[in-house]
């Protein structure tokens, strides 16, 4: 089975700019959660998706977006991008298992501002 | 609020030692999962090991065990016969389980570096 996909794997923008990550989950994975990983902050939760809802959303200004499609395939958009928004951004999915409900992390999306 | 302390910012290992890496959390809620990944410099995180908060044996996956101390609220990882490629950051998370809150909240993680 694959594991969990993010495009594109690197970014380069510069300020002002807006920048759309994408996250395919493991077939089968409902939910889909976005972190952002800083060498200042370490991993925070930005937000997570469950068919095509919004269920948690991290402590980010309202530039940090999301939305996932009937695929389960999602999407996170920052607009207006600062210089603190270089990241790494990584993406999981869940199946819902009660037992578990592991999240499985993507190979992330290391964005670069200028 | 979940909160996740890694005390050892970075710790050096033989090869084919064991190494204990030290977790330890605090929660108000009764029904939690604690979970290690490793993240190599690739980025991508990586599950080794998962521990409910109503498991009565601590987990076991391959050289991955986890020393589970709940009153003590401490959740450590020992990595027996250390490899060349285990030389990563690892990261101790936690998470309320049962609940729609799928939040992971992470330490700061630990390097570890192996030694040949």
């Amino acid at each position: 089975k694959a594991g969990v996909t993010q495009t594109p794997r690197y970014l380069i923008k510069t300020r002002g700019q807006q920048v759309t990550l994408s996250c395919s989950p493991i077939s089968g994975h409902r939910s889909v959660s976005w972190y952002q990983q800083t060498p200042g902050q370490g991993l925070q939760f930005l937000f997570e998706y469950f068919s095509e809802t919004q269920r948690n959303k991290g402590n980010f200004p309202g530039r940090f977006s999301g939305r996932q499609f009937s695929n389960s395939r999602s999407e996170m958009n920052v607009s207006t991008l600062e210089l603190g928004d270089s990241a790494l951004y990584l993406c999981a999915s869940t199946f819902l298992d009660p037992s578990k409900e592991t999240q499985y992390f993507g190979p992330g999306t290391r964005l670069l501002v200028l | 609020a979940q909160k996740i302390t890694q005390t050892q910012p970075g710790m050096f290992v033989q090869e084919k030692e064991a190494v204990t890496l030290d977790c330890t959390y605090d929660t108000s809620d009764p029904s939690y999962g604690l979970f290690w990944y490793k993240q190599p410099s690739s980025g991508e995180m990586i599950f080794l090991i998962y521990q409910g908060s109503y498991d009565q044996q601590n987990a076991t996956e391959g050289r991955y065990s986890l020393n589970f101390q709940k009153a003590r609220k401490s959740a450590n990882l020992v990595i027996s016969a250390s490899q060349l490629g285990d030389s990563a950051m690892y990261f101790c998370a936690m998470r309320v389980v049962g609940s729609n809150d799928y939040k992971l909240s992470f330490g700061a993680g630990t390097t570890v570096t192996v030694r040949a």
